[in-house]
């Protein structure tokens, strides 16, 4: 079983959908929770950064993470063609620790 | 946010040949770290170069296949030594914000061996 699962998709919305994108772990250790942004041929892009569980909100993007279902979410409000990427979720324990990946899942807000 | 920038962008290299990639960051950072990501897979770790040490390698990738370099605080290499056609791949360098604990990408090298 992998530390951290994600469904590579691709999910496709039309344009002004709401998106959820979920991962899950197993690690109880991790504290850290991370969603990148990657468009095609660039390096990931870092979008929202949380620490333990609970909500943070920037504009259309809302993370949350549910530690005690090791589950977390990003939610996009009012999907727009120009956020259709991979979205990677990441994580880490304490301390400096390594980030591990989920595989990405890919995008499409078709206009 | 960090800046990162790499060179090259991209390359197509002979089987057996070697090629540096060259990761330049606008702060001074504590560490930098070198990334593999496949066709169609997420990110790999390869190694966490320290400046003023020797980098640290994950399991499975050894010094002599990427030999790594860190001069100082704001840049980093990585050489694919002895290439052949499975490293083909994006490589990228990234670095750790010790502010914010937050971790940045660079743009990444597409490595074609042919």
């Amino acid at each position: 079983q992998k530390e951290v699962e994600q469904d590579p998709g691709p999910l496709s919305v039309p344009e002004g959908a709401i998106v959820s994108l979920n991962c899950t772990y197993s690690n109880s250790a991790f504290q850290y929770f991370m969603w990148y942004r990657q468009y095609s041929r660039k390096g990931p892009e870092l979008l929202m950064y949380t620490y333990s569980s609970g909500n943070k909100e920037d504009g259309r993007f809302t993370a949350q993470v549910d530690k005690s279902s090791k589950y977390i979410s990003l939610f996009i409000r009012d999907s727009q063609p120009s956020d259709s990427a991979t979205y990677l979720c990441a994580m880490r324990g304490t301390g400096f620790q390594k980030l591990v990946f989920g595989t990405g899942t890919r995008l499409l807000v078709s206009p | 946010s960090a800046v990162i920038s790499q060179k090259p962008s991209r390359d197509i290299c002979q089987r057996g040949t070697s090629l540096t990639i060259q990761c330049q960051v606008d702060s001074q950072v504590t560490m930098m770290f070198w990334y593999r990501q496949q066709p169609g897979q997420s990110l790999t770790l390869i190694a966490t170069a320290n400046q003023g040490s020797e980098a640290t390698y994950e399991s499975g990738f050894v010094i002599d296949k990427f030999p790594i370099s860190r001069p100082n605080l704001t840049f980093s290499t990585l050489t694919v030594s002895n290439m052949s056609p499975e490293d083909s791949s994006i490589y990228l360098c990234s670095v750790h914000d010790r502010a914010s604990y937050e971790q940045y990408f660079g743009p990444g090298t597409r490595l074609t061996v042919t």
